[in-house]
């Protein structure tokens, strides 16, 4: 079974500090997505990585993807209360059709 | 409006009733799925779709079945629910040109069922 570990899974914090939510796992990926949900919506795409050791930004927000294939992370600078939500991985293993999707990390900024 | 819609949002309904939980996309998408979602395992897949005629098993299609009515229709039923089918479900679509896609979710339905 392919499993997408996210750490940590609860994150509460006050605006203006960093934060890293990781994901992991014991397989490969082809290709690595994070999602944003909010409360009442569903997910949204933030980025797609596909290249071991690519590193993407948008705006405040940092996504890497590992050497090896096996973990991403999402660093976000200075958050805001407008990045409250849960976040979410989803990977496209090899020789799978489908996305697997991280147990995900929920996100409250406190202004 | 939405290009993905779900109808309907909320549902509370019995053990052992049939429920239909509806999906319509305007994206023109042929890929479509069904997941699942509970407190800390994140989402999990249903049944998928990459057209009309082909239709897939997830993780966890046990207690549920599908119907591809139109490239713009899936439809997710559960025959006889039970408690442990509470859950939010969300139903997605993708162009189907690459696992890469994005994935396009609608805005779930709260399923309860006492």
């Amino acid at each position: 079974t392919q499993l997408l570990e996210q750490s940590p899974q609860f994150l509460s914090i006050q605006e203006g500090e960093n934060l890293t939510v990781y994901c992991n796992s014991s397989s490969v990926f082809s290709s690595l997505q994070w999602y944003r949900q909010e409360p009442g919506e569903g997910p949204v795409l933030l980025v797609t990585v596909v290249t071991g050791g690519e590193v993407k930004k948008l705006k405040r927000l940092t996504f890497q993807f590992g050497d090896a294939r096996k973990d991403s992370s999402l660093h976000i600078t200075a958050a805001q209360p407008g990045d409250t939500g849960l976040y979410l991985c989803a990977g496209d293993f090899y020789n799978t059709d489908k996305l697997i999707f991280g147990t995900g990390t929920r996100l409250q900024v406190f202004p | 409006d939405a290009d993905v819609t779900q109808t309907p949002r909320n549902r509370i309904t019995k053990t052992g009733k049939r429920i239909m939980l509806e999906c319509s996309q305007t994206k023109g998408h042929d890929r479509m799925y069904w997941y699942r979602q509970d407190p800390g395992l994140g989402l999990q897949l249903i049944y998928y779709s990459f057209d009309v005629k082909d239709i897939n098993k997830g993780e966890i299609s046990d207690g549920y079945s599908v119907s591809r009515q139109a490239q713009a229709k899936f439809s997710l039923s559960l025959e006889s629910a039970i408690p442990n089918q509470t859950a939010l479900y969300f139903c997605a679509t993708s162009r189907g040109v690459e696992t890469t896609d994005t994935q396009y979710f609608g805005p779930g339905t709260r399923l309860t069922v006492l």
